[in-house]
């Protein structure tokens, strides 16, 4: 069966300092992945997806890029989190058959 | 583009009354439309969806949703509020990109209150 990974679950990182997040996919191959972002009261927005390895689609402009260095692994990154970085990040995977199924999140206080 | 709209961004209900959801979605094409639920620090769970087939969509733990295209509307029910059900939901849209992707734009979500 397919599952999602998302780790860490919680994060506390300065300001200035880098993010990574990672995402990985088990049990199915050429996913669609996505990662939202959820900020109090905001709902979830939609930062980036992926078709493939390698590509990426920016949804919003903002201080995060995502990287997909492998089929089922998918990647969030900051060079210099900013205080407005924080929220709740979750990933997600879709194929045709399955529509989407979400990670469990990170929680990202930058502070 | 598709859209989709939540109306009431915080329910209260009692205990064993009934739950009532609203969602309303804008769209060009025949919509595919889906409820999750998220638990505090958790992902999101499908609650149900609707891709075109029945206009009356029967989901878990005991919710449904009555797809009306007259009313443009998705609206979430349940008969009978049950302590578990508090947590928040989200209304979701499914788009498709120009390049044959699709990816789903969500409402900004309701938080349920189930009071005892």
């Amino acid at each position: 069966s397919q599952t999602i990974h998302q780790w860490p679950a919680t994060l506390v990182q300065p300001v200035g300092s880098p993010l990574s997040l990672e995402c990985t996919v088990e049990g199915t191959s050429n996913p669609n992945l996505y990662w939202y972002r959820q900020a109090a009261g905001r709902g979830l927005q939609l930062l980036f997806y992926s078709v493939g390895i390698g590509q990426i689609s920016s949804e919003v402009p903002q201080n995060l890029s995502a990287s997909r260095p492998q089929d089922r692994q998918f990647i969030l990154s900051s060079k210099k989190l900013l205080l407005s970085d924080s929220g709740f990040y979750l990933c997600a995977w879709s194929n045709v058959r399955s529509g989407y199924t979400f990670g469990s999140g990170t929680r990202l206080t930058v502070v | 583009a598709q859209s989709v709209t939540q109306l009431g961004s915080h329910v209260s209900v009692s205990e064993g009354a009934l739950v009532l959801l609203r969602c309303n979605y804008s769209s060009s094409v025949p919509p595919y439309l889906f409820w999750y639920v998220q638990y505090p620090n958790q992902g999101l769970q499908l609650l149900l969806k609707y891709t075109s087939a029945a206009t009356l969509v029967k989901g878990i733990n005991g919710f449904e949703a009555e797809f009306k295209k007259s009313e443009t509307s998705f609206h979430l029910t349940k008969p009978s509020a049950h302590m578990s059900d508090a947590a928040e939901y989200f209304c979701a849209v499914r788009r498709v990109a120009a390049s044959g992707t699709y990816k789903y734009i969500f409402g900004t979500g309701t938080r349920l209150k189930v009071l005892a």
